[in-house]
């Protein structure tokens, strides 16, 4: 089985950053997924890393070491539309599974 | 985005029941798949499709069937819903073998009384 656990929820300001952790224990790793999902509505793609390192896509970055079992998605000049759930997820074998953390739910505040 | 729509958006029905929900896309998406999500899971996979009429189980398939005809369809049947299958159902596409990326259709909320 694999083990993937980010905090359930965070708060943060408006025009702050934040860090949302995962950490996860798995074989056969072929890459992690970030997904945004806002109340209500599916889940949207923001990135997937496959090699360590940061990856960064205008506002959001996204981290992996591999050998930690380690990722972060990083949310610059917070805005109030951020606010939403933000999922972690695994992919294992070549892509037919995709294993999902509970996801952390974020709060932006004025 | 894939153009993907699923129905009904919303159901209720009564336990022992059976209960069919669609999945389907325009972008000619060789995989698809069927998630439910739940209050502390998180998102789970059902059943997934990798071509017509080739499907797998996930992590939570029992009590579910899925079927596959044409490329565009990707039908998940409840054969006897049970209230423990209360839950929003999300449809997933997946390009080819060589795009890792899953697009979500807009989901399903499902009570089962």
């Amino acid at each position: 089985g694999q083990n993937i656990d980010q905090p359930t929820e965070m708060t943060a300001t408006e025009g702050a950053i934040v860090q949302i952790n995962c950490t996860y224990q798995t074989s056969g790793f072929n890459g992690l997924f970030w997904y945004q999902q806002h109340a209500g509505e599916a889940p949207t793609f923001l990135s997937y890393n496959v090699l360590d390192g940061l990856e960064e896509k205008g506002r959001f970055s996204s981290f992996l070491s591999r050998s930690k079992g380690y990722s972060y998605l990083l949310l610059k000049e917070l805005q109030m539309k951020d606010s939403a759930s933000y999922l972690c997820a695994v992919l294992k074998n070549a892509g037919n599974m995709l294993t999902f953390g509970g996801g952390t739910r974020l709060m932006v505040k004025p | 985005d894939a153009g993907i729509t699923q129905s009904p958006r919303h159901k209720v029905t009564e336990t022992g029941t059976p209960v069919t929900l669609r999945c389907h896309q325009t972008e000619n998406h060789r995989y698809m798949y069927w998630y439910r999500q739940d209050p502390g899971h998180g998102l789970r996979l059902i059943h997934y499709s990798y071509g017509v009429k080739d499907t797998d189980k996930g992590e939570v398939s029992d009590g579910y069937s899925v079927s596959r005809s044409k490329t565009e369809d990707f039908l998940l049947t409840l054969e006897s819903a049970t209230s423990s299958q209360t839950s929003v159902y999300f449809c997933a596409t997946r390009d080819s073998a060589h795009q890792e990326t899953q697009y979500f259709g807009p989901g399903t909320r499902l009570l089962v009384l």
